[in-house]
């Protein structure tokens, strides 16, 4: 069966580190997201890609990266953590060929930034 | 602004009955998309169902229906018939197609009453 998987579920770095949190999907959808959920904020918009080799910022992209090399992979890369940015993190993907362009959530991470 | 506005933090409903959840959204894209999407406290995010800004019928996904009034800019939940494993969070959520942007609230906390 198709799906969206997130790798690692549970993370703890520390402050200063490099952290990459990846996101894999396999129905070959063309656009994928990140998200991050806070208490009291929902879901914020991170980075988004609507293809390979395409990457568009979103409301909260400050300290975050990300890069499409392929269909299938957007990993998110957050270059120095820092405490904010201890959050869980879901992985989206949607197919821009269908009427309603329905996002698809992986199963999310959890990270900590001591 | 805030694009999507759902007003209910929290929410009981007794076994058996009907509930609605509010959301109203500000757009001035003519074209967009209303989701709705189910948190249960295992974290994923469960699409529920969608309703698109031309769509004359409101749209029913078996116990869910989305009260669609759009002059009023608003697309509230109905559940029919709830079930204990309705328990769980709910987000609203907007696309804009023209503007290419995707929206959340902050989402409404309903328990089930046995």
């Amino acid at each position: 069966d198709a799906e969206i998987t997130q790798s690692p579920r549970h993370k703890i770095t520390e402050t200063g580190r490099q952290v990459t949190l990846a996101c894999h999907q396999t129905w070959n959808h063309n656009n994928m997201f990140w998200y991050r959920q806070d208490l009291g904020h929902g879901l914020r918009l991170i980075h988004y890609s609507y293809g390979v080799q395409d990457t568009n910022k979103g409301e909260v992209s400050d300290g975050y990266s990300v890069s499409r090399s392929n269909t299938e992979d957007l990993p998110l890369t957050l270059e120095s953590a820092a405490s904010s940015q201890t959050s869980v993190y879901f992985c989206a993907s949607s197919d821009s060929a269908t009427d309603t362009d329905t996002q698809y959530f992986g199963p999310g991470t959890r990270l900590t930034v001591l | 602004a805030q694009k999507i506005t759902q007003t209910q933090p929290g929410m009981f409903v007794q076994e058996k009955e009907a509930v609605t959840l509010d959301c109203t959204y500000d757009t001035s894209d003519p074209s967009y998309g209303l989701f709705w999407y189910k948190q249960p406290s295992s974290g994923e995010m469960i699409f529920l169902i969608y309703q698109g800004s031309y769509d004359q019928q409101n749209a029913t996904e078996g116990r869910y229906s989305l009260n669609f009034q759009k002059a009023r800019k608003s697309a509230n939940l109905v559940i029919s018939a709830s079930q204990l494993g309705d328990s769980a969070m709910y987000f609203c959520a907007m696309r804009e197609y023209t503007g290419n942007q995707f929206y959340f609230g902050t989402g409404t906390s309903l328990t089930v009453i046995p």
